[in-house]
């Protein structure tokens, strides 16, 4: 099955800062790759996703990079604000299903 | 529009213990799922079901059952509670790529 690896498990920027998670993943038929913002207490909220067949795609503050030859993907949140600490999650889509294989999970923590 | 609607948001079973968590969706769903979280490891998958009368294992299926009741209902049964089934349980649905998850069932087994 899919492996998804991710790193850091915790990371801590100032304000204003660029923050940049990795993600590995281990199948090549995997064609989906969201990003899930989870806050304390709280459901996992899409907040960007990218398909096999698009390189990068933006939204406002937030990017996200694919490499299907290397098999990982990464997202990058610029301009940090207290806001965007919380709890990230990488995942990976397969299977008849597309069911979402998740990574184990970024702390982001942005210092005022 | 209530999305996905999970119930209970908290429970404490006693081993031995049985219970099912239920899950319905409103947004005419194909695919629901049922993942489980843990402290430092992600979301891990116990059961899905990809389409109305069909379902099939994850990655931690045992100690679990699932019923696809009809299109918008995916139950989650544990027949006897363990300890080690002490999580935060959460169910999802999608129709095409993007996932709606529910809020959550903090379940603790004593």
């Amino acid at each position: 099955g899919e492996n998804v690896e991710q790193h850091p498990s915790t990371l801590s920027v100032q304000e204003g800062d660029s923050a940049v998670i990795k993600c590995t993943y281990s199948d090549s038929a995997s064609n989906y790759f969201p990003w899930y913002k989870q806050e304390l207490g709280k459901r996992p909220q899409l907040i960007i996703d990218i398909r096999s067949n698009v390189g990068e795609k933006k939204d406002q503050r937030i990017a996200v990079t694919l490499n299907k030859t290397a098999k990982h993907f990464s997202l990058h949140i610029t301009e940090t604000q207290p806001e965007d600490s919380a709890v990230y999650f990488c995942a990976a889509s397969t299977g008849s299903a597309r069911q979402l294989t998740f990574g184990s999970g970024t702390q982001l923590t942005v210092l005022p | 529009n209530a999305g996905v609607t999970q119930t209970p948001k908290f429970q404490v079973l006693k081993t031995g213990q049985s219970m099912t968590l239920q899950c319905a969706q409103d947004m005419n769903h194909n695919s629901m799922y049922w993942y489980r979280q843990d402290p430092g490891m992600g979301l891990r998958l116990i059961y899905y079901s990809a389409s109305e009368g069909t379902t099939d294992k994850g990655e931690v299926p045992n100690g679990y059952n699932v019923s696809r009741l009809n299109k918008r209902e995916f139950s989650l049964r544990l027949e006897s509670a363990a300890p080690s089934q002490t999580s935060v349980y959460f169910c999802a649905s999608k129709e095409f790529y993007g996932y709606t998850f529910g809020s959550g069932t903090r379940l603790t087994v004593v």
